[in-house]
């Protein structure tokens, strides 16, 4: 168990909707990085908050927002969504405030399916 | 840009055989990190290591080795007497200092008993 904790585990939507997927980061941590994994497009980095700011930008739809909260939780907000936004989203926590500092620490994902 | 390449999709081999997993990378920082991550059937992803690019030595962490060469942009990690538990998709990822954190495709591997 790394600690951290996403949810909910498996979401089923509907093209058009919004959804969100919530994340805790492990005590401590205040660095939360959000991830895509999908067949098509494989692993990648979506966004970066440390310390309730946005950090670092990777692959981000602009359909597609976050934000973290001052007791340090993180939501990725997911709208108008389409049949390829159906992935596995990671959520990962770190001391660091960049990229690459320290190791991170990877929750267990939500499946999002959209049909 | 940044990139990393794992040319090998699947590997198979028996257990107690030693396994090597390429990584190339490429990128035009001149500091950046590199990883390997474990995501193993269960669907969780593990961190097994993090290299900057100024320290080449070489780690070794109980069966498992990485071998950092910046001469040939490559990070290959080893297993020796590989086990049944080692199964599982391996990821190679580069992180050039404050920009994007790129994953390669991934490794499967299969070890078989």
């Amino acid at each position: 168990d790394s600690g951290v904790t996403q949810t909910p585990k498996h979401l089923i939507t509907a093209t058009g909707q919004r959804v969100t997927l919530r994340c805790s980061p492990r005590s401590g941590d205040l660095s939360v990085y959000w991830y895509q994994q999908s067949l098509d497009q494989g692993l990648q980095f979506l966004i970066q908050y440390y310390n309730g700011e946005e950090r670092a930008k990777g692959n981000i739809l602009e359909r597609f927002s976050a934000q973290q909260f001052p007791d340090l939780h993180s939501e990725l907000n997911l709208s108008s969504l389409e049949l390829g936004d159906s992935a596995l989203y990671f959520c990962a926590s770190s001391v660091a405030e960049g990229l690459s500092g320290h190791e991170q620490y990877f929750g267990p994902g939500t499946r999002l399916t959209v049909t | 840009a940044q990139k990393v390449t794992q040319a090998q999709t699947e590997i198979s081999v028996v257990e107690k055989e030693d396994v090597t997993l390429d990584c190339v990378y490429e990128t035009r920082d001149t500091t950046y990190y590199l990883f390997w991550y474990k995501q193993p059937p269960s669907g969780e992803l593990v961190f097994l290591i993090r290299r900057n690019s100024f320290d080449e030595q070489n780690e070794i962490s109980g069966r498992y080795s990485w071998n950092f060469q910046k001469s040939t942009s490559s990070f290959n990690f080893t297993i020796t007497a590989s086990q049944v538990v080692d199964s599982a998709v391996y990821f190679c990822a580069l992180s050039g200092y404050g920009q994007n954190f790129v994953f390669g495709p991934g490794t499967r591997l299969s070890v078989l008993p």
